[in-house]
């Protein structure tokens, strides 16, 4: 059964500085998505890393998959306040290629 | 697009009672997805159907829960008895394609509190 381990689980930044987020998965996982949600929203679809050595960037973040390490980072730079979040990782395994397991999320909290 | 769209976006119940929560997907997805959130155990997932057949239902926490989609278009959840341990956000979501591998997008949430 894959388990999806997020760290840190609770991140407080000053606007302006970087910092990664981690998702490391227990077994081959084909897929890793990262999702946003903001209190009391939904979770809004951020990345898809379908490959090794992926990585894709929108705006200040910017994430990354290495399957041999089971291992994504979330990278967030120059931290603006609106980034302000929880973010979670989630993984697929093959067997049920449907089926998601998701860490327990990263809050986020951007200090001006 | 409208999204996922569910409802009630909130609902107060008493323990006993039957509750049902409605989800209406991205039109032209054929996958379709209950899940659950709480901070105790995060993010899980109750059932999944696919072309309006439940696929796996290993999530459900037990015979009080049931699932339907009559049609494409439409899904419930409900919850007969009612516990205040179903206290949580139950979020639905769809997905379009085959591969297993397509993004899920996730609805607003229906908040319960059961009392």
């Amino acid at each position: 059964e894959l388990k999806v381990e997020q760290n840190p689980l609770f991140l407080s930044m000053q606007e302006g500085k970087n910092y990664t987020i981690y998702c490391n998965y227990s077994t081959t996982s084909d897929r890793l998505y990262w999702y946003r949600q903001d209190p009391g929203k939904s979770l809004e679809s951020l990345f898809v890393l379908l490959s090794n050595g992926a990585v894709k960037q929108e705006g200040r973040l910017m994430a990354s998959l290495d399957t041999k390490a089971r291992l994504s980072t979330l990278h967030i730079t120059a931290a603006v306040h609106d980034l302000s979040a929880t973010y979670f990782c989630a993984g697929g395994s093959g067997g049920s290629n449907y089926k998601l397991t998701f860490g327990k999320g990263t809050l986020l909290t951007v200090n001006p | 697009d409208a999204g996922v769209i569910q409802s009630p976006r909130h609902e107060v119940t008493e323990m006993g009672q039957e509750v049902t929560l409605r989800c209406k997907p991205i039109s032209g997805h054929n996958s379709l997805f209950w899940y659950r959130q709480t901070m105790m155990r995060g993010l899980e997932l109750l059932i999944y159907f696919n072309n309006n057949v439940p696929i796996d239902d290993s999530g459900m926490p037990e015979d009080r829960f049931s699932a339907k989609m009559p049609n494409a278009s439409f899904s419930t959840l409900k919850i007969q008895p009612s516990e205040p341990r179903d206290s949580a956000v139950y979020f639905c979501a769809s997905s379009s394609g085959t591969s297993g591998k397509e993004t899920q997008y996730f609805g607003p949430g229906t908040r319960l509190l059961v009392l």
